[in-house]
């Protein structure tokens, strides 16, 4: 039972096109929803993180929209470069979990020059 | 030099062989977590521990064994290795939480494990 649903698995956009990652979940004890980057060869690397008690976060040209209505939370990535080409993955973690995470299934973004 | 490394990087390995895979943090961060990454899964949690000889199982436990003796070492253990376990794995380890604020996860470069 996957308890965080990303989609869509992979994405190809034109440079400056905004490339939009979607994540679902059901457990309304996650308060901490974290996304990470992935280059090939490497481990992933956390890029931006949200709480429940705000809609939107932006760090650079990475912008993440929480809507805790619908449970449902989503990356964009304005003005994409050929240098955001990677795998992204959302992530959930309940207040009582320490710093454990559930991941979702991972999107591989592609932008072309 | 500081992070977090794991080793083998590559391993090739027989169905039924025992194999380890070794992860190290010079952090003295207080958890650490294996995680295996599987095309169309993501990254599913294998076990992870919060302090020196204290673990837990994550969502994909059997046919692992885990150990942590000591802050710095999580090593995997595949006690009888089948095909199904071929995959990449990542240790990750964070700091403790203080405060209520959530620590990020650090990730190592993984391990590609091939069973044959």
């Amino acid at each position: 039972q996957q308890q965080v649903k990303q989609s869509p698995q992979s994405l190809i956009v034109q440079k400056g096109g905004i490339p939009i990652i979607n994540c679902a979940y059901e457990n309304t004890a996650f308060d901490y929803f974290p996304w990470y980057q992935q280059f090939p060869g490497k481990g992933p690397a956390l890029l931006i993180a949200i709480r429940p008690d705000v809609s939107e976060k932006k760090e650079g040209r990475f912008t993440i929209s929480f809507n805790k209505s619908a449970k449902q939370f989503s990356l964009h990535i304005m003005d994409s470069q050929p240098g955001d080409s990677a795998t992204y993955f959302c992530a959930a973690s309940p207040k009582a979990a320490g710093n454990k995470l559930t991941f979702g299934g991972g999107t591989r973004v592609l932008v072309k020059p | 030099d500081a992070g977090i490394t794991q080793s083998p990087r590559y391993k090739i390995t027989e169905t039924g062989r025992q194999v380890t895979l070794m992860c190290h943090q010079t952090w003295s961060h207080s958890y650490m977590f294996w995680y295996r990454q599987d095309l169309g899964h993501g990254l599913r949690l294998i076990y992870y521990s919060a302090a020196a000889d204290i673990t837990d199982k994550g969502e994909v436990p059997d046919g692992y064994v885990v150990s942590r003796s000591k802050t710095e070492n999580f090593p995997l253990t595949l006690e009888s290795a089948t095909r199904s376990q071929t995959s990449v794995y990542f240790c990750a380890s964070s700091p403790e939480r203080r405060g209520g604020r959530r620590n990020e996860q650090f990730f190592g470069p993984g391990t590609r494990l091939t069973v044959l």
